[in-house]
């Protein structure tokens, strides 16, 4: 079956702009998880959605958003793009909450 | 607030070696440990542990939690250039301190292992 699937693969950006990331999980997947990594930091959790519902926030400022649809697909919004806003942006899928999380290849998001 | 340190950061060994990458944790209510492989973009998913003590195997690849130590490693034998990659460790809390059933991973910062010729 097809894996995550994320879109687009590569973005740059200029400072101030919005961008929006999308991510469609891998079929019957309704928990949909987003992470940012960067080289100083890591792999770092962002929002985590099931059921349209955001069930969990990380530690990042209110410029970054998301969304789940019906059919499970989810979006992830950043607004007002900072320099320190360049990153790989991970989205993961996972069937229940005690089961292992699939990822995306990721977006790589560059702000210039 | 939930950590997770892995050790050593790098490591370069030749082909055939075997090697031992350590996770520690510390976290809130535990309910399992995981291990990923990422080589360029996507992390790839090795072990899911949750009970201590029983080894997970997959090829030349193999893992074990312990629960009472609060660690776990993940064993290579006789490694190929194909396992050059970073190794992350990630520890999932149990949802009932995250709201109903979130899904959230801490992870550590990754071993990158290289493996030469």
């Amino acid at each position: 079956k097809a894996g995550v699937t994320q879109t687009p693969r590569y973005l740059i950006k200029t400072r101030g702009q919005q961008v929006t990331l999308s991510c469609s999980p891998i079929s019957g997947h309704r928990s949909v998880s987003w992470y940012q990594q960067t080289p100083g930091q890591g792999l770092q959790f962002l929002f985590e959605y099931f059921s349209e519902t955001q069930r969990n926030k990380g530690n990042f400022p209110g410029r970054f958003s998301g969304r789940q649809f019906s059919n499970s697909r989810s979006e992830m919004n950043v607004s007002t793009l900072e320099l320190g806003d360049s990153a790989l942006y991970l989205c993961a899928s996972s069937f229940r909450v005690n089961a292992e999380a699939f990822f995306g290849q990721g977006t790589r998001l560059t702000v210039v | 607030e939930d950590k997770v340190v892995q050790s050593p950061l790098s490591l370069v060994v030749h082909e055939g070696d075997t090697v031992t990458l350590n996770c520690s944790y510390e976290v809130t209510n535990f309910r399992s440990l995981l291990w990923y492989k990422q080589e360029k973009k996507a992390p790839t998913f090795l072990f899911m542990l949750t009970s201590s003590g029983i080894e997970k195997k997959s090829g030349r690849l193999s893992s074990i939690l312990d629960k009472k130590e609060l660690f776990s490693i993940l064993n290579i034998t006789a490694t190929q250039t194909g396992d050059s990659a970073v190794y992350l460790c990630a520890v999932l809390p149990s949802s009932m301190f995250y709201g109903a059933g979130s899904y959230q991973l801490t992870f550590g910062k990754g071993t990158k292992l290289s493996v030469i010729p």
